[in-house]
């Protein structure tokens, strides 16, 4: 089944401690992205990658790293998370020219940090 | 600054209604997507397009690339189109912009 992967769904952690959220696609997209989504503000671009070893920032990168080695997988970091990153988080894969493609969607990252 | 606005913010119908959902951008694009997410927290990806009109069942996507202005149009609307209807448009750098979406309860 053609799928993007997200793990772990929910999570709470506490300031300071390192996390990735893993994201995986198995349709052999080149474009991949992060986002967040918060009340209010809407879903909002994190980073973006439009092939392998090539990201790029979205609107809201400030606190997150990110790295592409293989085309599947997309790894979102929070080196020292921070209470204001509390958010859901969805990573998402199209083909080709990536943002004028049909944008296919994992299942979400629920992430509390105290 | 968002560069997309949607309207309404939110929008309760009665069942059966024909719902409209306005997007509005500032920048010429080239593709514009509608998203779906329902209640669950899912995300999926309804229409994009560039120009003219597109359907899919009892949804239609409609675009005017010179007034930088989408519509979603729901025809005969039931109670599990309750949702976010979430409008965005791909930059020309790669990244991708998205509205606050637009909330739709439709009641029995």
């Amino acid at each position: 089944e053609a799928q993007v992967t997200q793990n772990p769904r929910y999570l709470i952690t506490v300031t300071g401690k390192k996390l990735t959220v893993t994201c995986s696609q198995n349709m052999n997209h080149e474009y991949m992205s992060w986002y967040r989504q918060d009340p209010g503000l809407g879903l909002r671009q994190i980073y973006y990658s439009m092939n392998v070893e090539v990201t790029d920032k979205g609107d809201v990168p400030e606190g997150y790293k990110v790295s592409r080695k293989e085309k599947r997988n997309f790894p979102l970091i929070l080196e020292s998370p921070s209470p204001n990153q509390t958010s859901l988080y969805f990573c998402a894969s199209s083909g080709g020219d990536g943002s004028y493609n049909e944008q296919f969607f994992g299942p979400g990252t629920r992430l509390t940090v105290l | 600054k968002n560069e997309v606005e949607q309207s309404p913010q939110n929008l309760t119908a009665q069942e059966g209604e024909f719902i409209t959902i306005n997007c509005s951008y500032s920048v010429g694009i080239s593709a514009l997507h509608w998203l779906q997410q329902h209640p669950g927290g899912g995300i999926v990806s309804l229409f994009m397009l560039s120009s003219g009109k597109k359907k899919h069942g009892r949804l239609i996507a409609t675009i005017n690339i010179q007034e930088k202005h989408s519509s979603l149009h729901i025809t005969a609307s039931h109670p599990r189109d309750s949702a976010v209807y979430i409008c965005g448009y791909g930059g020309s750098q790669g990244n991708l912009i998205f509205g606050k979406g637009t909330k739709l309860s439709v009641k029995p």
